[in-house]
């Protein structure tokens, strides 16, 4: 079973709506979830995280956290062509000596079209 | 603010030669984190250094090694390459090593 879990797409949603990012996790003692984007041939770059249950609001962008059911998720309102990219989820379980590893899901790719 | 910088951008080596990849963290992040990333995957944990020392390492063979500086830089070095080690290789700084900041990769590819 992989540790973090995406489905690769393409989501494919018109502009202006909203598009809605799932990732799961196998991994009970995670403790701090991040959502990265990633242009094409670009790396990526951290647009939000989240460490409690519930929702996270940023902007167009709100997390979501649900830890009883090992699911994370992340919806755009008002999408636009340029939040076509791939978006990658990734888990942090602190381990024993203080470090913070994250493990990323393998993304879902996003295409909003006019 | 800098943000994380990365040399050299591309790289191309062959089979067997040795690799040197440097980083930059953001001023005042401690941390450095070293991931690699092969195309259509998500990036995949090498290393972590807090403070000059390593805090953890991933399932990457000793071939892989890597050092922190007194100024919070970094080196990830790749011995004897291998064709699979073609890869986008990110570097992450952090004040923590909670949030992860990513420079723009260096894009090895092994011939």
């Amino acid at each position: 079973q992989k540790e973090v879990e995406q489905n690769s797409g393409p989501l494919s949603v018109p502009e202006g709506a909203i598009a809605s990012l799932n990732c799961t996790y196998s991994d009970r003692g995670s403790q701090s979830f991040f959502w990265y984007r990633q242009y094409s041939g670009k790396s990526p770059e951290l647009i939000m995280f989240i460490y409690s249950n519930g929702d996270k609001e940023d902007g167009r962008f709100t997390a979501q956290l649900n830890k009883a059911s090992q699911y994370v998720s992340l919806l755009i309102r008002d999408s636009q062509p340029s939040d076509s990219a791939t978006y990658l989820c990734a888990v942090n379980f602190h381990r024993s000596g203080g470090y913070n590893k994250l493990i990323f899901g393998a993304g879902t790719r996003l295409a909003v079209h006019p | 603010d800098a943000g994380v910088t990365q040399s050299p951008t591309h790289l191309i080596k062959t089979r067997g030669q040795q690799v040197t990849l440097r980083c930059s963290p953001i001023s005042g992040h401690k941390s450095v984190s070293w991931y690699q990333q092969v195309l259509g995957q998500g990036p995949q944990f090498i290393f972590q250094y807090y403070e000059k020392e390593e805090r953890g390492r991933g399932n990457f063979p000793d071939r892989f090694s890597a050092r922190q500086f007194p100024n919070y830089s970094s080196e990830l070095n790749v011995n004897a390459l291998l064709l699979g080690d073609s890869a986008l290789y990110l570097c992450a700084s952090s004040w923590t090593g909670e949030e992860q900041f990513f420079g723009p990769g260096t894009r090895l590819t092994v011939l």
